[in-house]
């Protein structure tokens, strides 16, 4: 049964520290997307790829947030320096460019003290 | 760009009875809907989809309608379950990828 992956699965760090979160499409995928889910805004997309290229990442803050593809088997969604307000369960999605079913990962739940 | 609202934000009712959620979008290009079911603590996971050439799509006791010229779109779940204690999730999508979320109904059944 194949899953999208996400690690960590939690983490607390301190404010201003780097965070790194990871992600593992399922095999033959090629759109992956970042959401950002708060109790007060629901799902936020934060930034998807096409065929590994970033398409859109215009929810994303641009000034400490970065997304990247280093290849089609892992998506990484960077927050540096981190802040409290951050603090929010990070899920990642994959997907075929030919369909719009989206299946999610697990979540990060990460906590920024 | 596209905008889905969703209402209500909390829905109680007895179990045994009907669940309706509703959603607007204010994209007329969305041709996509898909509508989430996340558990507490678990990931959201498809439970149906319906498209712009279909007006209402049925998978045993869940159904959603389309309204094209509305702009709306609606979940409907009969006979509900405990099981169904969860928050849903509508969306819509334009384009082949991206999909925006409404802001979720948390459904409770009261037994």
């Amino acid at each position: 049964d194949a899953r999208v992956t996400q690690t960590p699965r939690h983490k607390v760090t301190e404010m201003g520290q780097e965070v790194t979160m990871r992600c593992q499409p399922i095999l033959g995928h090629n759109t992956v997307f970042w959401y950002r889910q708060t109790m007060m805004q629901g799902l936020e997309l934060l930034a998807y790829f096409r065929n590994r290229a970033p398409l859109d990442d215009s929810g994303m803050p641009k000034d400490r947030f970065s997304a990247e593809m280093p290849d089609a088997t892992l998506a990484t969604l960077k927050i540096q320096p981190s802040e409290p307000r951050d603090s929010a369960v990070y899920f990642c999605a994959s997907g075929l460019d030919t369909s719009n079913e989206q299946f999610f990962g697990p979540g990060t739940r990460l906590t920024v003290l | 760009g596209e905008n889905v609202e969703q209402h209500p934000s909390t829905l109680s009712v007895q179990e045994g009875d009907s669940a309706v959620i509703k959603c607007t979008y204010s994209d007329s290009a969305s041709n996509y809907f898909p509508w989430y079911k996340q558990e507490l603590g678990k990931r959201p996971q498809l439970i149906i989809d319906i498209r712009s050439n279909v007006g209402e799509k049925k998978d045993q006791r869940i159904a959603v309608t389309l309204n094209k010229t509305a702009k709306h779109f609606s979940l409907h779940i009969t006979e509900t379950q405990p099981e169904d204690s969860a928050v849903y999730f509508c969306a819509a999508s334009s384009s082949a990828s991206k999909i925006i979320f409404g802001s979720g109904t948390r459904l409770s059944i009261r037994p």
